[in-house]
């Protein structure tokens, strides 16, 4: 089956810290993978894809396939960084995305 | 460019009401997508027109729920009765079809109020 988890609901951290959010998924074959974001009163919008290995505001990602990992780190959390983060895997029969439970992160002061 | 529009941003309806989403996509983008979050959950695929055919309508609930896209540019996604577990913000997505540029771009949302 294919499936993205993403184990914590909120990561609270302070501004200046290390930030990882977790992203694990269930897939046969080669999958395709991205992080989503949505900032408060803002639309969901691609933060990166791991075929693109780019860094996006500082935040990058590595495929693990012996993990079946895609996590997002980013070595100095900003305030602004606050936002709802979505995991997501394509589906390379369909196109369509399945999304991960998302991930709340709230950098605090 | 303009993005992918949904109307209305926010409905509130009581059970056993229609309701009727309307999602306009990037012009030119062939592929429409439809998910859903209920509260609390995780954002879940409703179903994919490539143009005005359904490619894929598996996440389709029930069938209360009926979506088209007529001409093969904006779509609708018509509830009807409405129950309160519709509740949930309707998001629509819109991409090419081109290989290995099949990347989404989402509206805004719809969010449905059901009581």
């Amino acid at each position: 089956a294919q499936r993205v988890t993403q184990p914590e609901k909120l990561l609270s951290v302070f501004k200046g810290a290390p930030v990882e959010l977790k992203c694990n998924y269930s897939y046969s074959g080669s999958p395709e993978l991205f992080w989503y974001v949505q900032y408060s009163r803002q639309r969901l919008q691609l933060l990166l894809r791991h075929i693109s290995r780019e860094s996006i505001k500082g935040f990058t990602a590595d495929l693990n396939k012996g993990e079946t990992s895609f996590h997002l780190k980013k070595p100095f959390a900003q305030e602004e960084d606050s936002a709802m983060y979505y995991c997501a895997l394509k589906s390379s029969n369909t196109g369509k995305l399945i999304f991960g439970q998302g991930t709340t992160l709230q950098v605090k002061p | 460019e303009a993005g992918v529009t949904q109307f209305p941003s926010h409905s509130v309806i009581e059970k056993g009401q229609t309701v009727t989403l309307r999602c306009d996509p990037i012009s030119g983008h062939d592929n429409l997508y439809w998910y859903r979050r209920v509260m609390g959950k995780e954002i879940k695929f409703l179903l994919h027109f490539v143009k005005e055919s359904k490619q894929d309508e598996s996440g389709m609930p029930n069938n209360r729920f009926l979506a088209e896209r007529t001409g093969g540019t904006y779509s609708t996604l018509k509830v009807q009765p409405a129950e309160l577990e519709d509740s949930g913000v309707y998001f629509c997505a819109s991409s090419q079809v081109r290989a290995g540029a099949n990347v989404l771009t989402f509206g805004a949302g719809s969010r449905l109020t059901v009581l």
